[in-house]
């Protein structure tokens, strides 16, 4: 079936720090990729997505990049901020039919401080 | 434009009781899907909807769960006879052409 693995959290960085959240997926189709975000007590917010290998999904100074000869999708910001503290969940989705469930990792809690 | 809309917000439960969480999807989005995410972990789908059919429910429990999306009205999750396993936070998502907007969660405690 299908799967997502995420790097275990939580991820502690200082302000203007660089970030990764590495992300690697199976999938028995072709996927979609999905980068969500969810801040304490909220639902979760769409950062950016990749719909074909090489893609390239950007919003807000967050990137990851759609490689699918090591089936992967990883997070990165240049220079965090500590509004940026949140819970990122690493997706995927393939459409079978009519269906496009969201299959999620375990999320990666990040802690930025001052 | 109204987003996706979820209530209670939040919903206590003694065991054995039901609980009835509503989903009132974006406006002009016809595709409902419920997710779970229990403590510390991700979320995983339950069932995906569409108006008056149910399209997926691969991932909902055998017993006890269930949900519904009239021709009127928001869609409904239910739980009978709720356990203290129950207890997490449930999450809408409604998709209009691709992507899935998720709605604020409902966040279930059964005591």
């Amino acid at each position: 079936g299908d799967s997502v693995t995420q790097m275990e959290g939580p991820v502690t960085l200082s302000e203007e720090a660089f970030l990764t959240i590495n992300c690697t997926y199976t999938a028995t189709g072709y996927p979609s990729l999905f980068w969500y975000v969810q801040y304490p007590g909220e639902g979760l917010q769409l950062l950016l997505k990749a719909t074909k290998a090489d893609d390239k999904g950007s919003n807000k100074g967050f990137e990851a990049t759609y490689r699918k000869e090591t089936t992967s999708f990883h997070l990165e910001k240049g220079s965090v901020q500590v509004s940026d503290s949140a819970v990122y969940f690493c997706a995927l989705s393939v459409v079978t039919g009519t269906a496009s469930k969201l299959t999620f990792g375990t999320g990666t809690r990040l802690q930025v401080t001052l | 434009n109204a987003g996706v809309m979820q209530n209670p917000r939040h919903l206590v439960r003694r065991r054995g009781q039901e609980a009835r969480l509503r989903c009132s999807p974006m406006k002009g989005h016809s595709h409902v899907y419920w997710y779970r995410q229990l403590p510390e972990e991700g979320l995983k789908f339950m069932v995906y909807l569409q108006k008056e059919n149910i399209i997926d429910e691969s991932g909902m429990p055998k017993e006890r769960f269930s949900a519904e999306f009239p021709k009127e009205g928001p869609s409904i999750l239910r739980i009978q006879q709720v356990v203290r396993g129950d207890s997490a936070a449930y999450f809408c998502a409604s998709r209009g052409v691709s992507e899935q907007y998720f709605g604020p969660g409902t966040r279930l405690t059964v005591t």
